[in-house]
């Protein structure tokens, strides 16, 4: 079953305004963290954000908020003030907290890219 | 620190060759990733090693594919034989174990493979 879900095949946004990219995720666990990532044109992967599973209030990273309804199981990332340079691909991914087994994977959605309009 | 190191940046190797991608994670994480990046397929997750010690290789596509971690500053992921769908982006990345804030994971900049 897939984790972590990103729908929103693109998206597009004048600079300056703000942009919600979706992620929805499933977990039967009650611990775990939510990420996301951006990936420009260039290839790297920038981590962005973090939110706790039991964090109260919604994480924030200077023009990166993350808007997160856990009841919803979702973890929308919110770009404010867009500029050019936001133009890329963004990746929703989580991790549950270590089992026993000690395993506690990342596991990304399949991504979104925003294309930023001067 | 100089962050995740990948070696080679970029392979070309002809179909049938066994091919080596190397990683050195960030000294002091303990959890260390391999990904595979595709157009069709995104951003798949090869195999997990926590301590040096494979947890989760069920990602890995078939035999072909190995990786070792002998130690915790180095990890290397083989293809034997080489085919051509094989090509694709190779991540490594590694962060501290566990779930908290703090345990994000770092990428390396990538092994973008061509299997001709």
């Amino acid at each position: 079953a897939q984790k972590i879900t990103q729908t929103q095949p693109g998206m597009f946004v004048q600079e300056k305004e703000a942009v919600t990219l979706d992620c929805t995720y499933d977990t039967s666990d009650q611990s775990y963290g939510l990420f996301w990532y951006k990936q420009p044109s260039s290839g790297e992967m920038i981590f962005l954000i973090y939110q706790g599973s039991y964090d109260e209030q919604n994480a924030t990273e200077g023009r990166y908020s993350l808007n997160f309804q856990k009841a919803r199981k979702s973890a929308n990332l919110v770009i404010s003030a867009s500029q050019l340079g936001d133009s890329a691909m963004y990746f929703c991914a989580m991790r549950e907290a270590p089992s026993t087994g000690a395993n506690s994977k990342l596991t990304f959605g399949k991504g979104i890219t925003l294309s930023v309009r001067p | 620190d100089a962050g995740v190191i990948q070696s080679p940046r970029h392979e070309v190797t002809e179909m049938g060759q066994e091919v080596t991608l190397r990683c050195k994670p960030i000294s002091g994480h303990n959890s260390l990733f391999w990904y595979r990046q595709t157009m069709m397929r995104g951003l798949e997750l090869l195999i997990y090693f926590n301590n040096n010690v494979p947890i989760d290789d069920s990602g890995m596509p078939e035999d072909r594919f190995s990786a070792k971690m002998p130690n915790a500053s180095f990890s290397t992921l083989k293809i034997q034989p080489s085919e051509p769908r094989d090509s694709a982006v190779y991540f490594c990345a590694s962060s501290y174990r566990g779930w908290g804030s703090g345990t994000e994971a770092f990428f390396g900049q990538g092994t973008r493979l061509t299997v001709v």
